[in-house]
């Protein structure tokens, strides 16, 4: 199972918008509507902030949200905040129970 | 609260046996539609999901390393352990395990979302 397709890095202001891709195949990403995705700041574990492409578990800020389009999953930021800057991955479901992760993005708040 | 806890040594010798404990609390192993998977990251590197073990005792493994992964539960002891064969330095990495949730889709539900992850334990592989 090959990595999720994600860019190395992306940059934005504070109050701007941010968007990440996460670009799979039609076995992973294009199949379901099963993705995730996860914020890690550095040292610490991930945290969950987008499920099933685009619920936002209880306590995560409605300025991220997630879509999908084909193969390519995407994680929106917006009114990005110095305390968004962190590694973004994103996970899919990839059949017969097994999970990939993307590669994951560092975004800076410039 | 939920939380889950790993623990193991911190130094394995090549060519080893790695055996991780994952100590769970605020649920049990035995919910419906709960699991508990291990994701790893090699310093600097992105994450790489391991393995997961569901409430039916439903095992599945990552391709490229199920020859050295056993993953089990004991529900008493609120405990899942995964043990990796034949550690090399390129398995240096934090090991983290977490709780993993689904959703239907269709008449199935999908494990595919983990919601709760403990602090990870950092395991060294070196002679």
């Amino acid at each position: 199972q090959s990595a999720l397709t994600q860019p190395a890095s992306v940059s934005g202001s504070p109050g701007q918008s941010i968007t990440i891709s996460c670009t799979g195949t039609s076995s992973d990403v294009g199949s379901y509507n099963l993705v995730s995705w996860y914020q890690q700041h550095p040292g610490k574990a991930p945290k969950l902030m987008i499920y099933e492409g685009s619920k936002r578990p209880s306590g995560v800020s409605n300025r991220f949200s997630g879509s999908k389009s084909g193969n390519t999953a995407s994680l929106t930021i917006s009114g990005l905040q110095a305390e968004d800057e962190a590694d973004y991955y994103c996970c899919s479901y990839a059949g017969s129970s097994s999970l990939v992760f993307g590669g994951g993005t560092k975004l800076t708040v410039l | 609260q939920v939380t889950l806890k790993e623990s193991g040594p911190v130094l394995v010798k090549p060519t080893e046996t790695l055996t991780l404990t994952c100590t769970v609390s605020g649920f049990s192993l035995s919910n419906a539609r709960m699991g508990v998977s291990w994701i790893r990251q090699p310093p600097g590197k992105a994450l790489e999901w391991l393995a997961h073990i569901f409430s039916n005792d439903e095992k599945s493994y990552s391709t490229s390393l199920k020859s050295r992964l056993t993953i089990s539960k004991d529900t008493s002891k609120s405990q899942v352990v995964l043990t990796m064969t034949n550690m090399d330095p390129v398995d240096t990495a934090t090991y983290y395990c977490a709780r993993i949730r689904g959703s239907w889709w269709g008449p199935y539900y999908y494990y595919y979302y983990m919601d709760v992850w403990g602090k990870g334990t950092t395991v060294t592989v070196s002679s």
